[in-house]
């Protein structure tokens, strides 16, 4: 059973406006979510993480935000660039004390055409 | 500069022929993980180690063994490859479990098993 779902396998945007990619969880326990992207031929790379405390939180061109109640959380990308295309992974942890092993979701496929 | 070190990059074997994918971080951290990445199925957890001499299983240990007789390194050892476990493998860290920090991931090997 998923404890991290991406719904969305792919996801196609032009360059310039928003994307916007979604994540749901059902281990209401989890503290600390992240954000990694993924090149192909290259290893995930941290892109931006929040804890449960705050429901926002924003890196440049990156937003995460975080819905506890609907164990929901979404990146935005404003605005969209084609260098953004690449896999999205959600990753979802017990962060506070806890023995941190995060939960990865399947990936969204990001296509940001010219 | 930081860096999470794989090898090989890319090997073909054939059924039941022992192989060992080495790790290696020059970042201290205590914490090393092993992940495979299928397609539809995203980034699951072979392995993970907290620190020297404490590993323990995650999501998907069968036909995987791991050590961690020093902190830098990681190996992960296939004794009898099978065709299901031809995949795509990430070694990552982090600085310690607990601290919700982010993962470095390695930039992946990519096992056929004929």
């Amino acid at each position: 059973d998923q404890q991290v779902k991406q719904n969305s396998p792919s996801l196609s945007v032009q360059e310039g406006r928003i994307s916007i990619l979604n994540c749901d969880y059902t281990n209401s326990m989890f503290d600390y979510f992240l954000w990694y992207k993924k090149y192909p031929a290259e290893g995930p790379t941290f892109l931006i993480s929040i804890s449960s405390i705050k429901d926002k939180n924003e890196d440049g061109r990156f937003t995460v935000f975080l819905n506890k109640s609907a164990k929901h959380l979404s990146l935005h990308i404003v605005p969209s660039q084609p260098g953004d295309s690449a896999v999205y992974f959600c990753a979802a942890a017990l962060g506070s004390g806890g023995s941190y092993i995060p939960t990865f979701g399947r990936g969204t496929s990001l296509i940001v055409h010219p | 500069e930081a860096q999470v070190t794989q090898n090989p990059r890319y090997l073909i074997t054939v059924t039941g022929k022992k192989l060992t994918v080495t790790c290696s971080q020059n970042m201290n951290h205590e914490y090393m993980s092993w992940y495979r990445q299928d397609p539809g199925l995203g980034l699951r957890q072979i392995y993970y180690s907290m620190n020297v001499e404490v590993t323990d299983k995650g999501d998907v240990p069968e036909g995987y063994k791991v050590s961690r007789k020093e902190k830098r390194n990681f190996p992960l050892i296939l004794e009898s490859p099978s065709p299901n476990q031809t995949s795509l493998y990430f070694c990552a860290s982090s600085l310690e479990a607990g601290d919700g920090g982010e993962l470095f991931f390695g930039e992946g090997s990519r096992l056929t098993v004929l």
